[in-house]
């Protein structure tokens, strides 16, 4: 059965620095979406990405964020300069669009900011 | 704004019915879903509601929704030790990408 994977499944990195998330959406599927989810906290929307482009970003989604499809597989979130409170698990997920909107999700990725 | 709210904890016994609940605050809610996140695993859909039906049923999962109140429940029947996992409702509206989920209700099945 075909399914979201995500690279790294945890990342550590210092304070300050750039991180890249990434994530293999399945692969007929022409949304994807990224959420994050403090520990302890809900699973909060970032942004989802169509056609090339965002389609619709949250508050959180600020310029420190950015999301890429960089080829016909990979689809990328990157964290410009990471701060303490960006640690959380990021999920990133895909679907076709149409129709309700089941989101498939993937595994996550555990990113502490220290 | 629209939030989502569910009880934190549930513990049953194995073979017993599990009822785990939630609420909605947003009345342009359009699907409500249900999510399982095992230990180390992403969200796995297990079942959707529209916001037109009062009632679902798939196997051992039966979805009752009461949109005047805005209560949403998962009512797992024979629960086993295999359903022990986090499980999160969350809603979507038409026209809009995002969900948004509540903060998930930790199911502990005891044998």
């Amino acid at each position: 059965e075909p399914e979201v994977t995500q690279t790294p499944s945890h990342q550590v990195t210092q304070m300050g620095q750039e991180v890249i998330l990434r994530c293999v959406p399945i692969s007929n599927h022409l949304y994807f979406y990224w959420y994050r989810q403090i520990l302890g906290q809900k699973v909060e929307f970032l942004v989802s990405f169509y056609n090339n482009e965002i389609s619709e970003k949250s508050e959180i989604f600020d310029d420190q964020f950015s999301v890429e499809r960089p080829d016909g597989s990979n689809f990328t979130l990157k964290i410009r300069s990471t701060k303490l409170e960006d640690s959380a698990m990021y999920f990133c997920a895909s679907n076709w669009g149409e129709g309700h909107n089941e989101q498939f999700f993937g595994p996550g990725t555990r990113l502490t900011v220290l | 704004g629209e939030d989502v709210e569910q009880s934190l904890f549930l513990s049953v016994r194995e073979g017993d019915s599990s009822v785990i609940n939630c609420t909605y605050t947003d009345s342009s809610s359009t699907y409500l879903y249900w999510y399982k996140q095992e230990p180390g695993a992403g969200l796995q859909l297990l079942t959707y509601i529209f916001s037109n039906m009062d009632m679902k049923q798939d196997q051992r999962l039966t979805v009752l929704l009461n949109k005047k109140d805005k209560h949403l429940s998962l009512r797992i029947a024979d629960t086993q030790t295999g359903d022990s996992a986090i499980y999160f409702c969350a809603e979507g509206r038409t026209g809009r990408r995002a969900l948004t989920f509540g903060s998930g209700t930790r199911l502990q099945v005891q044998p």
